[in-house]
């Protein structure tokens, strides 16, 4: 099984902020990672998808980089809506398996 | 518009069973693979199951492979996840979530909440 390790857990930052999330996996999948962004209560939704492809109604702040084993999720100046949890989910191999998660709250 | 409806959870004994069914509107329903997924009370998001579109391809989670069957009638546009067994640790609510051409869910539903405790 593809293990996915998230960094930070928790990332305190202000509106406006730059917000820089890490995905490493524990082998390489190549390019077959995708983000997604859940709030409280909701339903995740799809950010990104193959690494650095943004989901249909995306906002170009958010971009995705990164391939191999590790991955980057880039929130270039935060808005209000942005404060959430982070998944990461690999489709490289089954079981398909996500990240623990990154909470990025307000600072 | 695209929606995906779960229903069916409840509270359950450990060791019962219980059928999740999730009804599929707005889109092609049999041209589309189809996963469910779920998230326990506060914690992370777990894969649980796929099917493709014509039930001829099916993977399951280690945690639940031999007690849930998934499947799916596309006559009637539902998908299903028929849960045996059920232990404390299946607690959680349960999202029916459609993939994209490139195997990424692009539609969830609101998912619903199964409760496993006696």
């Amino acid at each position: 099984e593809i293990v996915l390790t998230q960094s930070p857990a928790t990332l305190s930052l202000s509106p406006g902020e730059r917000a820089t999330l890490s995905c490493r996996a524990s082998q390489t999948i190549t390019s077959f990672l995708a983000w997604y962004q859940q709030q409280p209560g909701q339903a995740p939704r799809l950010l990104i998808y193959d690494a650095s492809n943004r989901a249909t109604g995306i906002p170009a702040r958010f971009t995705g980089s990164g391939s191999g084993t590790d991955f980057t999720l880039t929130i270039s100046s935060l808005e209000p809506e942005d404060f959430a949890v982070y998944y990461c989910q690999q489709r490289k191999s089954w079981p398909r398996t996500f990240g623990p998660g990154t909470k990025v709250d307000i600072k | 518009e695209v929606q995906l409806v779960e229903s069916g959870g409840g509270l359950v004994q450990p060791g019962g069973s219980l059928r999740l069914s999730c009804a599929a509107s707005g889109f092609t329903f049999s041209s589309y693979h189809m996963n469910w997924v779920r998230q326990a009370p506060g914690k992370g998001l777990e894969w649980v199951s796929h099917i493709d579109m014509s039930s001829g391809d099916i993977h399951y989670a280690d945690s639940v492979k031999g007690r849930f069957t998934i499947s799916r009638d596309n006559a009637k546009n539902l998908l299903y996840l028929q849960m045996n067994s059920l232990r404390d640790e299946d607690t959680a609510v349960y999202y029916c979530a459609r993939l994209t051409r490139l195997w990424w869910e692009d539609y969830w539903g609101q998912g619903t909440l199964v409760t496993v405790s006696s």
